[in-house]
């Protein structure tokens, strides 16, 4: 049983660089999400996808580009990586009959 | 607006008590508790919604007060697999179940 699988587990960039962080669910669920985890500052959204095809800005969706073009997949862009976006990442699924949302490891990036 | 957690930290001893408050100050459809071990994904563990109902799981439980839009979590007996971090995410109502706003989390050890 995969559930959520997140790629890399770590990462560091160099401010300016861009990068893709991979999400993939093998759960068929319709609902996808993607949150960035500070310490004390506990998750926030940064984006979220009902479906293929739609997305939806989160809490803290500046700098960051998502698109869903199949259900398993949920792919999150930094577009131009700045030390601010230093952060552990998680994916996290849910289907929508039950309210349980399912977490990835994980992707811990640095931003020099 | 995020909830606020408390206590911050909890120390306690194998077979202690512990008890877990979730507040926000809006009025509340439902909560949602998770608990992460240090450098894994979050796990569901149970959701409570508006009614004031009350869940359980084993020695976990949990109640919802809605007339004081706060949720508490309860760890009876606690064993050593309860540490971790306790998470609660908050919805204020059915259609923000999608974006829930996370508690910056309560930090619990448990000690032989």
């Amino acid at each position: 049983n995969a559930g959520v699988t997140q790629t890399p587990k770590f990462q560091v960039l160099k401010t300016g660089q861009s990068m893709t962080l991979q999400c993939a669910q093998d759960m068929n669920h319709e609902y996808m999400s993607w949150y960035r985890q500070d310490p004390g500052m506990g998750l926030r959204l940064i984006h979220y996808s009902v479906g293929a095809g739609i997305t939806d800005q989160g809490e803290v969706p500046n700098g960051y580009n998502v698109s869903r073009s199949t259900t398993e997949d949920f792919p999150l862009r930094l577009l131009s990586a700045a030390p601010s976006q230093t952060s552990v990442y998680f994916c996290a699924s849910r289907g929508l009959a039950k309210n349980i949302q399912y977490f990835g490891a994980g992707t811990r990036l640095s931003v020099l | 607006q995020q909830p606020v957690q408390s206590p911050q930290a909890v120390i306690l001893r194998e077979g202690e008590d512990a008890v877990i408050n979730c507040s926000s100050s809006k009025a509340l459809y439902s909560v949602h508790w998770y608990r992460q071990k240090h450098g894994e994904a979050p796990v569901f563990l149970m959701i409570l919604l508006k009614g004031g109902e009350q869940k359980g799981h084993e020695k976990i439980s949990a109640s919802f007060n809605e007339k004081k839009q706060q949720s508490s979590l309860y760890l009876t007996a606690s064993q050593l697999s309860y540490s971790g971090t306790y998470f609660c995410g908050t919805a204020s109502d059915m259609d923000s179940n999608y974006q829930l706003i996370w508690g910056a989390g309560t930090k619990l050890i448990i000690k032989p």
